[in-house]
């Protein structure tokens, strides 16, 4: 199985800071990347595919990037409803599998 | 828009098989895999594997064979049994739409709490 490791396991930051997620998998996975957003008792949310691909009606702030083996995930700007816990997500090779998440605050 | 609603009881007891049924409403079934995802309470997300409409199926190996899936295009459902659960098995259960290209899960169900008690 790919194992999908994500850092920081939590942040703590401000309305209006710029956010890094960085996500690393265990081998080459290309592009084949995704990210989610899930807040508390809500199902996961599509907000990138493909690794840096934005979702339609996922907001500007939301961006993602890299390949191969270290990927990384930006909120250009953090927002009050933007606190949630954030996920990568593998397809290289199955099975799919997940980061282990970050949890995202408000400071 | 297409919606997913996962049914099934909330409660299974201990060597029992755990039993859910995903519908799908607002689209069809047809050409798309369809996912079953769970995440132990304050835990991470797990893939459990999906099934194409056409019946075709891949599940995770974590969960060795204890694992079934079945689908029935004329209703527009897809259904996962669990065999011989324990309290691992303890988890929000979602159903998920597999975009195929990118196999990102586009639509979700909201989810259901299955608890494995005695």
């Amino acid at each position: 199985d790919i194992q999908m490791t994500q850092s920081p396991s939590s942040l703590s930051a401000s309305v209006g800071d710029r956010v890094t997620i960085t996500c690393q998998a265990s081998q080459d996975i290309t592009n084949y990347l995704n990210w989610y957003q899930q807040k508390p008792g809500k199902a996961p949310k599509l907000l990138i595919y493909d690794a840096s691909n934005l979702e339609t009606g996922v907001p500007l702030r939301f961006s993602g990037s890299g390949s191969g083996t270290d990927f990384t995930f930006t909120i250009s700007s953090l927002q009050p409803e933007d606190i949630a816990t954030y996920y990568c997500q593998q397809y290289g090779n199955l099975p799919l599998t997940f980061g282990g998440g970050t949890k995202v605050e408000i400071k | 828009q297409v919606q997913l609603q996962e049914s099934g009881p909330g409660l299974v007891k201990p060597s029992e098989t755990l039993s859910l049924t995903c519908t799908v409403s607002g689209g069809s079934i047809n050409y798309y895999y369809w996912s079953w995802i769970r995440q132990p309470p304050g835990k991470g997300l797990e893939w459990i594997g999906y099934i194409y409409y056409t019946g075709n199926t891949r599940h995770n190996p974590s969960l060795k064979s204890r694992v079934t899936f079945s689908v029935n295009t004329s209703r527009n459902q897809f259904s996962l049994k669990l065999s011989s659960v324990t309290a691992a098995d303890t988890a929000v259960y979602y159903c998920a739409r597999d975009r195929n290209t990118d196999d990102a899960f586009d639509i979700w169900g909201q989810g259901t709490m299955v608890t494995v008690s005695s």
